[in-house]
């Protein structure tokens, strides 16, 4: 079936350092692939989002380009702040049938001063 | 806009007993969701609904049951309670197909069950 894999956190970097974490799939057909954010004691916001290959979808300095022939979607920023510390969710949604939103197991992200 | 509200925030139950976990949404969308998310599991849906008197099944639908009686709400509930179901649940919802597949999420409720 159709999966996501995120890499094992915590990642732990410096404020100003840059951010990569890196997201694979496994899909039959052609997702739409995002990225959501989940601060400290909230619910999952949408961070940003690509819906074809070779889109790249941006948002708040976060970056990232859906790569088909490497079935990736790596979530980079170039300079991070205390305030980006938060779990990332890398997940996929099938265009087609029901589209559930599939999830991966989510990275925690801890910026230090 | 209020967005997606959940009610309650935070529950504690013992084994065996029941309760209900609404969710509210003032955003008219069709589709509304539940998942249950777990340490090293990320999220994972438990049942959800593409419109009002309309349910189904998610992935882990077992020890649940849902209804959404009215487009604005819906209901999840434990009818007999175990430890295993000791997770915090999130609600979503979005537009039907056709309008946009982003899902607005709501900020969870934390139930622990002894």
């Amino acid at each position: 079936g159709d999966s996501v894999t995120q890499m094992e956190g915590p990642v732990t970097l410096s404020e100003e350092a840059f951010l990569t974490i890196n997201c694979t799939y496994t899909a039959t057909g052609y997702p739409s692939l995002f990225w959501y954010v989940q601060y400290p004691g909230e619910g999952l916001q949408l961070l940003l989002k690509a819906t074809k290959a070779d889109d790249k979808g941006s948002n708040k300095g976060f970056e990232a380009t859906y790569r088909k022939e490497t079935t990736s979607f790596h979530l980079e920023k170039g300079s991070v702040q205390v305030s980006d510390s938060a779990v990332y969710f890398c997940a996929l949604l099938m265009n087609t049938g029901f589209q559930k939103l599939v999830f991966g197991t989510g990275t925690r992200l801890l910026v230090s001063p | 806009n209020a967005g997606v509200t959940q009610t309650p925030k935070f529950r504690v139950l013992k084994t065996g007993q029941s309760m209900t976990l609404l969710c509210a949404q003032d955003m008219n969308h069709e589709y509304m969701y539940w998942y249950r998310q777990d340490p090293g599991m990320g999220l994972r849906l438990i049942h959800y609904s593409v419109g009002e008197g309309t349910t189904a099944k998610g992935e882990v639908p077992d020890g649940y049951n849902v209804s959404r009686l009215k487009k604005q709400n819906f209901l999840l509930g434990l009818e007999s309670a175990a430890p295993s179901q000791t997770s915090v649940y999130f609600c979503a919802s979005r537009p039907s197909a056709s309008r946009g597949y982003e899902q607005y999420f709501g900020p969870g409720t934390r139930l622990t069950v002894t």
